[in-house]
């Protein structure tokens, strides 16, 4: 059972451009949600996260969406740069509780 | 400030041996989690250790345990090797146990391959 779904594999959008990462999640007790960045042979580093009672939060170049009446988040990142070039994660978790829940990832290339 | 540390990087274990992976979390943090993450998915969340007791655990077997020593490192320990444990293992440290949503901080983890 899939809780926190990241549907699409890969993206590639070009140097400049914006980047759109989507995540849906099923579990309507999630009420927080963080977004983390994967080089490979490193450990995921964490980008920016979200509670559930606001609908946006920004930092710098990225800033995350919140949508919780389609159970939907989606992180920005503009301007992309080729440094961006990761797998993102989409995570959540219920506050109080230890567990974060994991989506499969998204491969963001950036085209210079 | 140190980040969270694991080693070794990569080991190479046969079915039914043990293996123990180790864990350093970050200055000041209390709390230690670990995950498992297979190829193609994302980390799947194992147990958690806050302040030496096991403070929650995902679905896996008993064979997986841990510890968690007073200097907040941790061990992860897997008896009893099976091929589907072959995964890169992650530690994650955090401040204030489960009572915070607190952001999670992880180390490169150990690569694990069961032969």
């Amino acid at each position: 059972d899939q809780q926190v779904k990241q549907n699409s594999p890969s993206l590639s959008v070009q140097e400049g451009r914006i980047s759109i990462l989507n995540c849906d999640y099923t579990n309507s007790m999630f009420d927080y949600f963080l977004w983390y960045k994967k080089y490979p042979a490193e450990g995921p580093t964490f980008l920016i996260s979200i509670s559930s009672i606001k609908d946006k939060n920004e930092d710098g170049r990225f800033t995350v969406f919140l949508n919780k009446s389609a159970k939907h988040l989606s992180l920005h990142i503009v301007p992309s740069q080729p440094g961006d070039s990761a797998v993102y994660f989409c995570a959540a978790k219920n506050f109080g509780n230890e567990k974060l829940t994991f989506g499969t990832g998204t491969r963001l290339t950036i085209i210079p | 400030e140190t980040g969270v540390t694991q080693s070794p990087t990569h080991l190479i274990k046969t079915r039914g041996q043990q293996v123990t992976l180790r864990c350093s979390s970050q200055s000041g943090h209390n709390t230690v989690s670990w995950y498992q993450q297979a190829l193609g998915q994302g980390p799947q969340f194992i147990f958690q250790y806050y302040r030496e007791e096991e403070n929650g655990r995902g679905n896996f077997p008993p064979r997986f345990s841990g510890l968690q020593f007073p200097n907040y490192s941790s061990e992860l320990n897997v008896n009893a090797l099976e091929l589907d444990d072959s995964a890169l293992y992650l530690c994650a440290s955090s401040s204030g146990g489960a009572l915070y949503t607190d952001t999670q901080y992880f180390g490169p983890g150990t690569r694990l391959t069961v032969l």
